[in-house]
């Protein structure tokens, strides 16, 4: 299956700080990848679609301009967290998705676990 | 996007068969059914994904009933390493299946 990298895979910062969060598609170029955000012991919710070239597509209730994403290249985008605070830590895991082969599956990233002090 | 419903958790011991079934009443004709495990602190990773009837691969098996508002995967013989939480979800496949929703999964615990 497709490989994703995510960097740095834990971080502990400053409240007031911010934080970029990088995803790698490492096998394929995607012009989508997907960004989720994980509480301890909830489930994946979905933050955010990142398009190369354009400007991502948030889902309802996450602040576009607290989470900046970029997507410079086909194989890279980025999360940056800003003026992070406490209520910000999570799980963050980005995916891609594959399609053409026998399934239509996502790829996810191993998560970077993000502690806001 | 169709709803999933499935148990919050389930307990069972190494090498038994455990079935977990996953409830999605209002599935449309082009989604397809998709299971992924989730260990602590990791990514999802994909299991298995089918449309109708029986699907099996090398780790599990997944149940279809022709009304396609149920599914059921299949896990046999299970180690203490399949504790983990297992995520149904359904999307069109048309579409690319690729804007997921995630349910509140289900939480395996596998104990010796």
């Amino acid at each position: 299956g497709a490989v994703v990298s995510q960097h740095p895979s834990r971080v502990i910062c400053k409240s007031g700080t911010s934080v970029k969060i990088e995803c790698r598609s490492l096998d394929f170029q995607a012009t989508t990848m997907f960004w989720y955000r994980q509480f301890p012991k909830k489930s994946l919710m979905l933050m955010a679609t990142s398009n190369e070239g354009s400007k991502a597509t948030y889902e309802q209730g996450v602040e576009k301009d607290k989470f900046l994403i970029n997507h410079a290249s086909l194989t890279l985008s980025t999360l940056t967290v800003t003026s992070a605070h406490p209520e910000d830590s999570s799980f963050y895991i980005c995916s891609v998705h594959r399609s053409g082969s026998s399934y239509n599956e996502q790829f996810f990233g191993p998560g970077t676990r993000l502690t806001v002090l | 996007l169709a709803k999933t419903t499935q148990p919050i958790s389930m307990d069972s011991y190494e090498g038994q068969e455990v079935n977990i079934t996953c409830s999605h009443n209002n599935i449309a004709t082009n989604d397809y059914i998709t299971w992924y495990q989730q260990f602590p602190s990791q990514g999802p990773r994909f299991i298995i994904q089918g449309y109708k009837t029986k699907v099996t691969n090398e780790v599990a098996s997944l149940f279809i009933p022709a009304d396609r508002k149920s599914s059921t995967l299949s896990l046999p013989r299970v180690s203490l390493s399949d504790t983990a939480v297992y995520y149904c979800l359904v999307g069109d496949m048309n579409t690319g299946f690729q804007k997921l929703v995630f349910g509140t999964g289900t939480r395996l615990l596998v104990s010796p």
